[in-house]
């Protein structure tokens, strides 16, 4: 079974700082990886997708692949309260499936 | 441009009752998808259509029905529901396939099964 590993959270970093998100996966052969944000009651929306190795930045989003150490994380510089979301990571696997992470609980205090 | 339409948005059924949730999207999207997400196990793939005419079993199939009416439409049915089923239940469409194609979701059913 292929999986996608995030720690549950919640992660809890102040107005301002840094919030850094990881995400593991099995499947060697994963190309693609996605982010999504979803707050509470709400569903789930792309933030980032990264396909290379390296980092990808937008705004103050950045996401880092490295397929070697088969982990992918996303960095939120200059957190604000409205980024207090669950982030989930998504990876495609080797046989065309995509497969989520259980997601990890930002919590971002004014 | 509404995006993803569900209806409806909450629905309380007795065990043994059927139902169909209702998909459209206006976005001229190839693939659709249903998605069910329960606390604590993430968002899991019960049914897709790549393509118009075409469904695919995902992840949780069994308990569930599927009809891709058109190239805007995806139903998801419940035969005989069980309170297993209770969840919020996601349709989310994307221009392509999975690769290289973000999916757009709709804003859910919560489902209640007593």
């Amino acid at each position: 079974q292929k999986e996608v590993e995030q720690n549950s959270g919640p992660l809890s970093v102040p107005e301002g700082a840094i919030a850094s998100l990881n995400c593991t996966y099995s499947d060697r052969v994963s190309q693609s990886f996605f982010w999504y944000r979803q707050y509470s009651g709400k569903s789930p929306e792309l933030i980032m997708s990264i396909y290379s190795n390296g980092d990808k930045e937008d705004g103050r989003f950045t996401a880092q692949l490295n397929k070697a150490s088969q982990y992918v994380s996303l960095l939120i510089r200059d957190s604000q309260p409205s980024d207090s979301a669950t982030y989930l990571c998504a990876v495609i696997s080797g046989q065309g499936n995509l497969i989520f992470g259980k997601g990890t609980k930002l919590s971002v205090k004014p | 441009n509404a995006g993803v339409t569900q209806t409806p948005k909450f629905q309380v059924l007795k065990t043994g009752q059927s139902m169909t949730l209702q998909c459209a999207q206006d976005m001229n999207h190839n693939s659709m998808y249903w998605y069910r997400q329960d606390p604590g196990m993430g968002l899991r793939l019960i049914y897709y259509s790549a393509s118009e005419g075409t469904t695919d079993k995902g992840e949780v199939p069994n308990g569930y029905n599927v009809s891709r009416l058109n190239k805007r439409e995806f139903s998801l049915r419940l035969e005989s529901a069980a309170p297993s089923q209770t969840s919020v239940y996601f349709c989310a469409s994307s221009e392509l396939g999975f690769y290289n194609s973000p999916l757009h979701f709709g804003n859910g059913t919560r489902l209640t099964v007593t």
